[in-house]
C-alpha cells in the first residue's frame, strides 16, 4: 500500500516562529499536496506540486510556501506562525494522471500556534 | 467556479438504521464524484467513486449513484454500524483540471452511531 507520512502528529509552536511540516510518500507519486482541515470549512488547498521544484498556489496560500527538493518529499512552511494558523494539516499524492480519485492522504499534522 | 454542497451535520443514528448524506454539485462539463471517509485520528480514504452519469459506486455497504439531472451523488448505507462513525466528504473533479484533477470537498458531514 502506499504511504503518505507526516512527520508530525501534534506540534505546537509560538507566534512568529518558522514552523516545518514534512511529507513523504513512498510509492514514486509525481502529485502532492498539502490542505488544512478546518471544522465547518472542509479542506482546502493550500499548495500542491506536480514534480520535483514545481509549485503551484491553491486557494488559501498566504502565510505559507512550500518546499519540492525531492520527488518523495513535500514540505509546507510557515515563514512566521500566527494563531489563525492553528489547524489540521494534511498531505496527500496521486500520480501524474491518475489525480482523479486517486488520492492517499497521510493521518494529519494538528499545529497549535500559541 | 465548481463547488460541492454536502449536508451539515452532525448525524447521530442507531445502530442498523438507514443512513443517507445528501451532496450536490455545480461544475462545468461532465466531473467525476467521490465520497472520502475521516475516522477519528486518521487522514482521509477514497471510499467510492462514479466517473459517469448513471454509474453507481459501492464499497463496504456504502452506495452512491451519479445523477446528472438532479447534479447529485447522495451517500447511502441500509443499515449503520458503530464503526461507521466517521467524517464523509463529497468531492469532485472537474474536467477543466485537466489531468491533475485536483479535487473540489465539500465541508464534510460527522457521523455518529449509538449502539
Amino acid at each position: 500500500d502506499v504511504k503518505v507520512t507526516q512527520s508530525s502528529r501534534y506540534l505546537v509552536k509560538r507566534t512568529g516562529e518558522k514552523v516545518f511540516l514534512e511529507c513523504v510518500q513512498d510509492m514514486d507519486h509525481e502529485n502532492m499536496f498539502w490542505y488544512r482541515q478546518d471544522p465547518g470549512l472542509g479542506l482546502r488547498l493550500i499548495y500542491f506540486s506536480y514534480d520535483v521544484k514545481m509549485k503551484e498556489k491553491g486557494d488559501i496560500p498566504e502565510g505559507y510556501s512550500v518546499s519540492r527538493e525531492k520527488k518523495e518529499r513535500f514540505s509546507l512552511i510557515l515563514e512566521s506562525a500566527s494563531t489563525n494558523q492553528t489547524s489540521m494539516y494534511l498531505c496527500a499524492s496521486t500520480l501524474l494522471g491518475q489525480g482523479v480519485g486517486g488520492y492517499t492522504f497521510g493521518s494529519g499534522t494538528r499545529l497549535t500556534v500559541v | 467556479g465548481d463547488s460541492v454542497t454536502q449536508m451539515e451535520g452532525p448525524v447521530t443514528l442507531s445502530e442498523e438504521a438507514f443512513l443517507t448524506i445528501n451532496c450536490t454539485y455545480t461544475a462545468t462539463g461532465y466531473p467525476s464524484l467521490f465520497w472520502y471517509v475521516q475516522y477519528p485520528g486518521e487522514g482521509l480514504q477514497l471510499l467510492l467513486k462514479a466517473t459517469k452519469a448513471d454509474d453507481k459506486g459501492s464499497n463496504k455497504g456504502f452506495e452512491a449513484t451519479y445523477r446528472k439531472e438532479t447534479t447529485s451523488f447522495h451517500l447511502e448505507k441500509g443499515s449503520v454500524q458503530v464503526s461507521d462513525s466517521a467524517v464523509y466528504f463529497c468531492a469532485l473533479s472537474a474536467p477543466a483540471q485537466g489531468s491533475q484533477g485536483n479535487l473540489i470537498f465539500g465541508k464534510g458531514t460527522k457521523l455518529s452511531v449509538k449502539p
